[in-house]
């Protein structure tokens, strides 16, 4: 069964601490995603790469890393340096740029 | 940078009327998406225009992309409960950019 796989579906953290979001894919795709969506407004983008060891920097990187040494795998890692970190955290992976995304089902990240 | 403006950001609906949803931007789009995302949901992918002017259907949704390749439309005919949910569209770039409109936020009452 293909899909995106994202977890845990809820986390909590203590201000200051790195966390690290897991997205796995087993559809073979070769670009993924990682978005950021807060209440009522729509996604943007922190991370994509395009194929193993590349990735580039979205339009909200600051306080993001992620790192890409398998195809299926794009973790995501919240540093302490991101001011505002409580947001659901999306990964998407689509065949290449420039078509439809699958999405994973999210994590919703509460920093306390 | 790119900016995809969508309006309106609500829509409330009786069941059995039209619902549109409407996706702009200042510059030409190479392509638009739309996705819908449920309540408490993910995105999913709804469609995919490229070609100006284009116009495509499933079932009683109708989408549209503008001549000008600025603007796009979402229109459901008819709405019904699972409809409800926010649609988003979105730019997609051969650079990787990914632009997401705010979305509408559709509801409907029996």
């Amino acid at each position: 069964d293909g899909g995106i796989t994202q977890s845990p579906k809820y986390l909590f953290r203590k201000e200051g601490q790195n966390v690290t979001l897991s997205c796995e894919q087993n559809l073979n795709h070769d670009a993924m995603y990682w978005y950021r969506q807060d209440p009522g407004q729509g996604l943007r983008l922190i991370y994509y790469s395009q194929i193993v060891n590349d990735f580039q920097k979205g339009d909200i990187a600051e306080g993001y890393s992620v790192s890409r040494e398998k195809k299926e795998s794009f973790p995501l890692t919240v540093t302490s340096a991101q001011k505002n970190p409580t947001a659901f955290y999306l990964c998407a992976s689509s065949q290449a740029l420039r078509v439809s995304q699958y999405f994973g089902p999210g994590t919703r990240l509460t920093v306390l | 940078g790119q900016q995809v403006m969508q309006i309106p950001q609500y829509q409330h609906v009786q069941e059995g009327e039209d619902f549109t949803t409407y996706c702009n931007s200042s510059t030409t789009l190479s392509n638009i998406q739309w996705y819908k995302q449920r309540p408490g949901g993910h995105p999913v992918f709804l469609i995919q225009l490229v070609k100006s002017g284009e116009v495509k259907k499933q079932k009683r949704l109708t989408f549209q992309f503008g001549e000008a390749k600025k603007n796009s439309s979402l229109h459901i005919t008819a709405t019904q409960t699972t409809d409800v949910g926010t649609y988003f569209c979105a730019e997609h770039t051969n650079a990787g950019k990914s632009t997401f409109g705010d979305g509408t936020t559709l509801t409907v009452k029996p």
